[in-house]
Formats: structure tokens, C-alpha cells, sequence
């Protein structure tokens, strides 16, 4: 079953403007790990972020993390058009390094 | 470094076959894993490894047989392809500190399966 789900399923945008994307995650997680999925390519990480940690930053790219509310959010600033791509929210679920549970992913279009 | 590679690319199937996916790292990573991605879907666990020798099922594991005999690769077996089996499938690598949680992962560039 889906782990995560992302939303919005969809998101066009001019560029420049800042895209965010949600993800919701069902049951307690060791960390949350965001990838980028170009058409027809392998998934790229991108972020993890740990159970105890509330953000983290990389280059344009913002993270947050809300255990409380099992819900993650990926902030892309400056958007490119490089930036199109699908994107992806994993959740490891505690126990063991057991494998990643994967959400349906946010598909950005940036449009120049 | 090569990173995570597959073979074949690409491979049609017809319905009874079989034939085995490979994966290969180089980059000293004890954990493996192959998921399957299907239209519209995000991907699902259907095998890992979390060392030679080692393999266990994921969350969609029916259908399919997969083995670890060195580190470097991991093999994916489809013994009767079915169509349900038609999808694309990464191969993916992690390294991990103490074992209780799966760190970053490491993809490959997938194999486009059809099966007629």
C-alpha cells in the first residue's frame, strides 16, 4: 500500500515562481526522503530528513518535516526549467532497513 | 564509478516466459532492492537484500524470485511472466550505518518490461 501521498498530483508553474509540493505518510518513520524522477529515468535523491529534525535546506530546496501531523512538505525556489520532472516522497517505516514506501509523486511542470 | 547499472534496458515477454533482471553497484553498498513502477503509481518494494547471501520479500513479492550471491549484484527472476507483470523496474543500492533505518538510495536507470 501507499506510504505516502503526494499532493498536488499536478502543478504547473511559471518560471521563477517557488513550487511546494505535500506529501502525508501514514505510520511512525525513522526519516523522510524526497527524489526527482526526469521522464523516463532513474529516481535522483534529493533530501532525507530525520525523524527529529523539522527542516533542512539543499541549494533551492527547502524541506520540512511535521510528525505530528505525518506530513512533509518540498519547497523549490527559483524554479527552472530543469526543475521538470516528477517528484517523489519515500517514507522509512521503523524496523530495519527494510526498503523505502513510495507516494504516487507530484508531476511540476515549470513553463518558461 | 558506473553507480547502479541494469540489463537489459528494455525486454519483451510473451506470457510463460522467464528471464532474469540484473543489477550491479560499485559502490560497496550492502543493501539492495528492486522495485517496480507501474502508470501513474509510485514504486513498490518487491524484493531486498541486506547483504550477500541475504534476501527478503517486499510488499509485492508474488511472481518473482531474486538472489544475492555477491555483493555487487542482485538478481530479479520472473520464473512464468504474466501481463500483470508488464512495468518498469529499478534496482536501487543504499549503505547503512547500523542496519535500523534505509539511508539514501542509489537507482538505476530501470528496464522497461512488456510481457504479451
Amino acid at each position: 500500500s501507499q506510504q505516502g501521498e503526494e499532493d498536488p498530483q499536478a502543478l504547473s508553474i511559471q518560471e521563477g515562481e517557488n513550487a511546494t509540493m505535500n506529501c502525508s505518510y501514514k505510520t511512525s518513520i525513522n526519516n523522510l526522503q524526497w527524489y526527482r524522477q526526469n521522464s523516463g529515468r532513474g529516481l535522483v535523491h534529493l533530501i532525507l530528513i530525520r525523524s527529529n529534525e523539522r527542516e533542512k535546506h539543499s541549494g533551492r530546496l527547502r524541506v520540512t518535516l511535521d510528525t505530528s501531523k505525518k506530513s512533509s512538505s518540498l519547497l523549490i525556489t527559483a524554479s527552472r526549467a530543469a526543475d521538470t520532472a516528477s517528484y517523489f516522497c519515500a517514507t522509512d517505516a521503523t524496523g530495519g532497513a527494510d526498503g523505502l514506501t513510495f507516494g504516487k509523486g507530484t508531476h511540476l511542470i515549470i513553463q518558461p | 564509478n558506473a553507480g547502479v547499472t541494469q540489463t537489459p534496458k528494455f525486454r519483451v515477454l510473451k506470457t510463460g516466459q522467464s528471464m532474469t533482471l540484473l543489477c550491479a553497484q560499485d559502490m560497496n553498498h550492502e543493501y539492495m532492492y528492486w522495485y517496480r513502477q507501474d502508470p501513474g503509481m509510485g514504486l513498490r518494494l518487491i524484493h531486498y537484500s541486506v547483504g550477500e547471501g541475504t534476501t527478503a520479500k517486499g510488499e509485492v513479492p508474488d511472481g518473482y524470485n531474486v538472489s544475492r550471491l555477491k555483493k555487487q549484484n542482485f538478481l530479479l527472476g520472473l520464473e512464468s511472466a504474466a501481463p500483470s507483470q508488464t512495468s518498469v523496474y529499478f534496482c536501487a543500492s543504499s549503505y547503512s550505518t547500523s542496519g535500523w533505518y534505509t539511508d539514501t538510495q542509489y537507482f538505476g536507470p530501470g528496464t522497461r518490461l512488456t510481457v504479451l
